[in-house]
């Protein structure tokens, strides 16, 4: 059975960087999509970005980030990263981690972690 | 981008009863559209993919129509645990969008 757990820290400060691990298990990390999701508290979800590793090996980011966003894989320690940078109280958010079929919609996701902004 | 409208934002209705919820979206997603339901305190579970497949365990009571700009979720006969809420996803291009959702509680 396929898992996936989020981690890192739940408080930042204004300004700095957000950094999640979304650590995979009970699956190979090659073929999929792998995707973070955020949802601010009582709203609704607005997909951040994806890593590609079916093929090209490249990632796609929501252009409403701006180049905020960056989405890295590293599969010898079977997990993949969120670095999201000068965040500010709007990026205060529940981040999901998921993954998807090639292609396809993210059919496994983490149990999310709520990160807030604050000093 | 493309924006995914879900109506109605509320659908008030007993256990048994059917529920019929939309998604329109701004332009033509193709057959591109996913239905997820969530509940408090989860992390939202894939329903439906490509606007009328059932994701893996998911009950023959939910069931996905539509294509390009029209979308139906409709859940038969609702269960006690099908009372959340519900968005619908695009990936007809590489910049997914959700619908704002639609809460179905119980009347």
């Amino acid at each position: 059975q396929v898992q996936l757990q989020e981690s890192g820290p739940g408080l930042v400060k204004p300004s700095e960087t957000l950094s999640l691990t979304c650590t995979v298990s009970g699956g190979s990390m090659s073929t999929y999509y792998w995707s973070w999701i955020r949802q601010p508290p009582g709203k609704g979800l607005e997909w951040i970005g994806f890593f590609d590793y079916s093929g090209s090996g490249s990632s796609k980011n929501n252009p409403s980030l701006k180049s905020r966003v960056f989405i890295s894989v590293d599969t010898s320690k079977n997990h993949f990263s969120l670095k999201l940078s000068s965040v500010t109280a709007a990026d205060t958010a529940v981040y999901y981690c998921a993954r998807g079929p090639p292609g396809g919609n993210p059919d496994y996701w983490g149990q999310g972690t709520l990160v807030t902004v604050s000093s | 981008e493309i924006v995914l409208t879900q109506s109605p934002a509320t659908l008030s209705l007993s256990p048994g009863e059917r529920a019929t919820l939309s998604c329109r979206a701004s332009q033509s997603v193709s057959s591109y559209l996913a239905w997820y339901q969530q509940k408090p305190g989860q992390a939202p579970r894939l329903l439906i993919y490509d606007a009328s497949n059932r994701a893996t365990g998911i009950p023959a009571r939910f069931s996905g129509s539509g294509s390009g700009t029209d979308f139906t979720l409709t859940i038969s006969s609702l269960e006690p645990e099908d009372f959340a809420l519900y968005y619908c996803q695009q990936r007809s291009n590489w910049l997914w969008t959700f619908g704002q959702g639609t809460k179905v509680e119980i009347k």
